[in-house]
């Protein structure tokens, strides 16, 4: 099973609607992150948390909303999903501590398409 | 600015040729870290090396090896013996371990790497 799992894998949706996109991490990790990647972009960052009090914006944080239900679990809301949100989604987790050379762990992504 | 750049959009390497990727980036952060990563088409990111600012040595991790110069601020990915496998797009990052230890990534726009049989 892999270490971070994210659901569903494809959404096509329409303009308009909520859409929610669930992450869930087997790592035992403190810290989560979701990233946006828009077609032949790196990887932007919309939200991390660091425990499940502490939630906090990323670069493009604006159009969305998060909820990190327990150390496990971080999903990403898109309330009113329009047609620029279509992008590539990533949830990733990090261990925490200090100077560390543990990378991010990132899930398989989720596809999301808006019309 | 660009904290993270990535000039080479795009490159061309012939299978069991070594092929370096180029990153170059910019902090005032004296303790930061450098992550390559490995996107293939089916998108998943798979993290390849790791290279720290008090490293005085370069990273090495299997046919992966990174050309850490700090003075020059440039962490260059070098791929010996290129695979058909290898094709994918190359991302490079860096975490700054500042004030507010968010550990966030830092990315750059990415460089797709094909390999030629």
């Amino acid at each position: 099973d892999a270490d971070v799992t994210q659901t569903p894998r494809n959404r096509i949706t329409k303009t308009g609607k909520r859409i929610m996109l669930e992450c869930s991490q087997t790592k035992g990790h403190d810290r989560m992150y979701w990233y946006r990647q828009d077609p032949g972009l790196g990887l932007q960052l919309i939200y991390y948390s660091f425990d499940v009090k502490d939630i906090n914006k990323g670069e493009i944080s604006d159009g969305y909303s998060v909820s990190r239900q327990a150390q496990a679990k971080f999903s990403l809301s898109l309330e009113s999903a329009i047609p620029n949100q279509t992008a590539l989604y990533f949830c990733a987790t990090s261990d925490i501590g200090g100077y560390s050379n543990q990378p991010q762990h990132f899930g398989d992504g989720t596809r999301l398409s808006i019309l | 600015a660009q904290k993270i750049t990535q000039t080479q959009p795009g490159m061309f390497v012939q299978e069991k040729e070594a092929v370096t990727l180029d990153c170059t980036y910019d902090t005032s952060d004296p303790s930061y870290g450098l992550f390559w990563y490995k996107q293939p088409s089916s998108g998943e990111m798979i993290f390849l090396i790791y290279q720290g600012s008090y490293d005085q040595q370069n990273a090495t991790e299997g046919r992966y090896s990174l050309n850490f110069q700090k003075a020059r601020k440039s962490a260059n990915l070098v791929i010996s013996a290129s695979q058909l496998g290898d094709s994918a797009m190359y991302f490079c990052a860096m975490r700054e371990f500042g004030m507010d230890s968010s550990y966030k990534l830092i990315f750059g726009s990415g460089t797709r790497l094909l390999v030629r049989p």
